[in-house]
């Protein structure tokens, strides 16, 4: 079974920094892996869309990378803003389903 | 473009009653999704629908729960009778073209069953 855990939980940086968000994933067969961001009382929006022969993608400050062999993902997050501050879920669609696996999120805040 | 439309925002009712949650899709997107999240199992799959047919609903939790999609326009989720239990947000997805597209989501219909 496809367990997807996202650590930390919880981050507080002050503006300015780079950051990194890591997800890991315990089935390495999987199409592709998803970064969202939820802001309070929303839905998710969907950040960045890795397929299974993909290394990385990239959309102006965020980068995320897949290591399908080692089952791992990182988001880095460049010159962290106020307006970043959200909860940020990866998610893997796995080969058997068509079906997205969240992880539980990580709650950043970005302070000024 | 309207994105994926959610109605009610919010919903409270007693026990045992009837809620219907509704959903308008993107126009044009093929597939569409009910997740449900809760502070203690994250966000959950029930069901999905690919051109209005119901594919999977193995994350349905119970008989109480039913989904339809009566049009490539309109979908709803339906408990009956509610309980306590199923308090939580709904969300509805939906994708064009399946599993290697991102979903679009709505802004979730927030469940409170009293």
């Amino acid at each position: 079974k496809q367990e997807v855990t996202q650590i930390p939980a919880a981050l507080s940086v002050p503006e300015g920094e780079n950051l990194v968000l890591n997800c890991s994933f315990t089935d390495s067969a999987i199409y592709n892996l998803q970064w969202f961001r939820q802001d309070p009382g929303k839905g998710l929006t969907s950040l960045l869309l890795i397929q299974s022969s993909q290394r990385e993608q990239t959309s102006g400050r965020l980068n995320a990378s897949l290591d399908k062999s080692s089952g791992r993902s990182t988001l880095y997050i460049a010159a962290s803003q106020p307006g970043d501050s959200a909860t940020y879920l990866c998610a893997v669609t796995p080969r058997a389903t068509n079906k997205l696996i969240f992880g539980t999120g990580t709650l950043l805040a970005v302070q000024p | 473009d309207a994105g994926v439309i959610q109605s009610p925002r919010h919903e409270v009712t007693e026990m045992g009653q009837e809620v219907t949650l509704r959903c308008k899709p993107i126009s044009g997107h093929d597939y569409l999704f009910w997740y449900r999240q809760t502070m203690m199992r994250g966000l959950e799959l029930l069901i999905y629908f690919n051109n209005n047919v119901p594919i999977d609903d193995s994350g349905m939790p119970e008989d109480r729960f039913s989904a339809k999609m009566p049009n490539a326009s309109f979908s709803t989720l339906k408990i009956q009778p509610s309980e306590p239990r199923d308090s939580a947000v709904y969300f509805c997805a939906s994708s064009f073209l399946g599993i290697n597209q991102p979903q679009h989501f709505g802004d979730g219909t927030r469940l409170s069953i009293l």
